[in-house]
């Protein structure tokens, strides 16, 4: 029983490369979240997709990051000419369909991959 | 105002106390609310979900939410130090993203 995968668990990039974070949800899971976590704050939201579907971007940056969740394949977050702002864990989360859920919404989490630009 | 806000600790109790957390949050149509524990460089993990008003009882844990305050706690009963660590409050307002809160860390004390 696979959980949610998140590969790579650390990635360094220079200022100005890109950055590539890809999650597996877990079987039988349809919708992915993915949130943004700088050091000592808490989680914060930045999109929510289904597949081949962004359901809700409201808080993705307006510019360098993108989302897909293709219909074969693991989700990516894509981030353009990385900053030292950027650097953070990012995590990213599963959930069943509606209709399959216990409660709305439990959400199941990755190991996250932490992003650190040099 | 921020949408889920936690008291900013840290919070240490000692071995064996009962450790209180809260949580309030200011959108009135939130459903679901879920209490996350997330150790140093490791991922969230989900210990208690409510969503019905009143208290919900898991083990040590118990969850207690008040719809009408808009407060939701988590309760340690007997703390270890096994359960230090940061527990993040989240609310569910619609299908999909939880808002979190900031965190509250936890030192229990042998």
């Amino acid at each position: 029983n696979a959980g949610v995968m998140q590969n790579p668990r650390h990635l360094v990039r220079r200022r100005g490369q890109e950055a590539r974070l890809r999650c597996s949800p877990m079987k039988g899971h349809s919708h992915v979240y993915w949130y943004r976590q700088l050091p000592e704050e808490g989680l914060k939201f930045m999109v929510y997709l289904q597949k081949e579907n962004i359901i809700d971007e409201s808080g993705m940056p307006k510019e360098r990051f993108s989302a897909e969740f293709p219909k074969e394949g693991p989700s990516i977050l894509r981030i353009q000419q990385v900053v030292r702002g950027d650097s953070a864990a990012y995590f990213c989360a599963s959930s069943p369909p509606a209709g399959a859920r216990l409660v709305n919404t439990e959400a199941f989490f990755g190991q996250g991959t932490r992003l650190t630009v040099v | 105002q921020k949408e889920v806000e936690q008291n900013s600790g840290p919070l240490s109790v000692p071995e064996g106390a009962i450790a209180s957390l809260n949580c309030t949050y200011s959108d009135r149509g939130s459903q679901s609310f879920f209490w996350y524990r997330q150790y140093s460089g490791k991922s969230p993990e989900l210990i208690m979900f409510i969503y019905s008003n009143g208290d919900k009882e898991d083990g040590r844990f118990t969850a207690q939410l008040n719809k009408a305050s808009q407060y939701v706690s988590l309760l340690i009963r007997d703390s270890q130090p096994s359960d230090s660590a940061t527990y993040l409050c989240a609310v569910n307002t619609n299908a999909g993203k939880s808002t979190f809160g900031d965190g509250t860390t936890l030192t229990v004390k042998p």
